[in-house]
């Protein structure tokens, strides 16, 4: 692995469906990130980890839920998939997350709930 | 609140020069990254800048007044490669990334 992988990379998905959407790392990186993107709008942060063990709620957490039980995994979980969540999923990650660091991508999961 | 400003779309000419403006409202600065994202694929940093003035990385330079609460990117010798999404994202107080929905370039021969 060299960088962040993401998958599944596209999913289709019925309304009220439980998925889990996966993340990896292989840079060590203290902190990982969830954004959506949809189209028109910046990416908005789902949830966040500052580091393994504890995440956090971003601007957009309603309906999505993470764990990070070690430092290379960060699992985006949407518990009853509505279509609003139809979106295009990216993970991220950055060195540390008390400073500036440049954030690096996944490739993206893309998602449509029906 | 926050809020980042910038234009949806540009167009522009293979070999030219475009200026890509950013305006922005943030809850403190930590600085400003500028992203590159072709359609679809990810994000990819281009530039990070801190302090006023402008930062040159070969063909790309980006530019920053704090005081103004602006950015630009300036992008020379268009290739056609660089038609792409444009991000701009300031650091907030909390170190997070606020993201603008991003400028689509488009390069005409």
């Amino acid at each position: 692995i060299a960088g962040i992988t993401q998958a599944p990379t596209s999913q289709i998905l019925a309304a009220g469906r439980r998925m889990t959407l996966r993340c990896t790392q292989d840079m060590r990186h203290n902190a990982m990130y969830w954004y959506r993107q949809d189209l028109g709008l910046g990416l908005r942060l789902i949830h966040y980890s500052n580091t393994a063990g504890t995440t956090g709620k971003g601007e957009v957490p309603d309906g999505y839920s993470v764990s990070r039980a070690n430092t290379d995994d960060f699992p985006l979980t949407l518990a009853s998939a509505v279509p609003s969540q139809t979106s295009v999923y990216f993970c991220a990650s950055s060195a540390t997350s008390g400073s500036v660091n440049e954030q690096f991508f996944g490739p993206g999961t893309r998602l449509t709930v029906l | 609140g926050q809020n980042i400003d910038q234009p949806t779309e540009m167009t522009a000419t293979e070999g030219a020069i475009v200026q890509i403006n950013c305006t922005y409202q943030t809850s403190g600065f930590n600085g400003l990254f500028w992203y590159q994202q072709h359609a679809g694929e990810a994000p990819t940093f281009l530039s990070y800048n801190v302090l006023d003035g402008l930062e040159e990385k070969g063909r790309f330079s980006s530019f920053l007044s704090r005081s103004k609460g602006y950015s630009y990117l300036l992008l020379k010798e268009l290739q056609m490669k660089d038609s792409a999404s444009y991000l701009c994202a300031p650091s907030d107080s909390n170190y997070q990334l606020i993201w603008g929905a991003g400028t689509k370039l488009i390069i005409k021969p």
